[in-house]
């Protein structure tokens, strides 16, 4: 069973382009979380999708980002117009159940990571 | 707030110490999750916990819930126990707060 999968693992864009950073979460999971871990500082929570849905994009800054995790294929942060401080680590992690309001004890699959790199 | 404090911010040991690194969170948590983020970046999760305690390995994480507190135990610490250990408190709502981490050192 493999794991939670991203690419790019590096992207490199200039200002002004756009980033589109892909997730396939781990076999039977239909929960996906973004995180974002900008240089020397921690991680923080961007968004929680389940298949076709936002659950919560609390995290996520109100222009540009936007992320998606359709019936097919990958989850898909897509990152428009970036600019220099959208250079980070951006990490997806997977579960099977989700949370859903309710105290779960469930561990979440993390991904490797997508280095961008805004130049 | 939803704040998460770690401590400490930073941990040096001598193999095979015991160690312990403290979380503390504001109230109305669901749960509480300790991560271990390896020194090329890949992050892994370690446990989460609601209440109570939980092992696995040399590891154990517990929590109070009263006191809003929870302590991720290493023992007999090893050098590739090195790395940054992060909490992350869980608000209903489904919101995670992160820590700011606790960089290990385990030296041999």
């Amino acid at each position: 069973n493999a794991g939670v999968m991203q690419n790019p693992r590096h992207l490199v864009r200039r200002r002004g382009q756009e980033a589109r950073l892909r997730c396939s979460p781990m076999k039977g999971h239909s929960h996906v979380y973004w995180y974002r871990q900008l240089p020397e500082e921690g991680l923080k929570f961007m968004v929680y999708l389940q298949k076709e849905n936002i659950i919560d994009e609390s995290g996520m800054p109100k222009e540009r980002f936007s992320a998606e995790f359709p019936k097919e294929g990958p989850s898909i942060l897509r990152i428009q117009q970036v600019v220099r401080g959208d250079s980070a680590a951006y990490f997806c992690a997977s579960s099977q159940l989700g949370l859903a309001g309710r105290i779960i004890e469930e561990t979440q699959y993390f991904g490797p990571g997508t280095r961008l790199l805004v130049l | 707030k939803n704040e998460v404090e770690q401590s400490p911010q930073n941990l040096t040991a001598q193999e095979g110490e015991f160690i312990t690194i403290n979380c503390s969170y504001s109230v109305g948590i669901s749960a509480l999750h300790w991560l271990q983020q390896h020194p090329g970046g890949g992050i892994v999760s370690l446990f989460m916990l609601s209440s109570g305690k939980k092992k696995h390995g040399r590891l154990i994480a517990t929590i109070n819930i009263q006191e809003k507190h929870s302590s991720l135990h290493i023992t007999a610490s090893h050098p590739r126990d090195s790395a940054v250990y992060i909490c992350a408190a869980i608000y209903t709502g489904n919101q995670f707060y992160f820590g700011t981490g606790t960089s290990l050192t385990v030296i041999p």
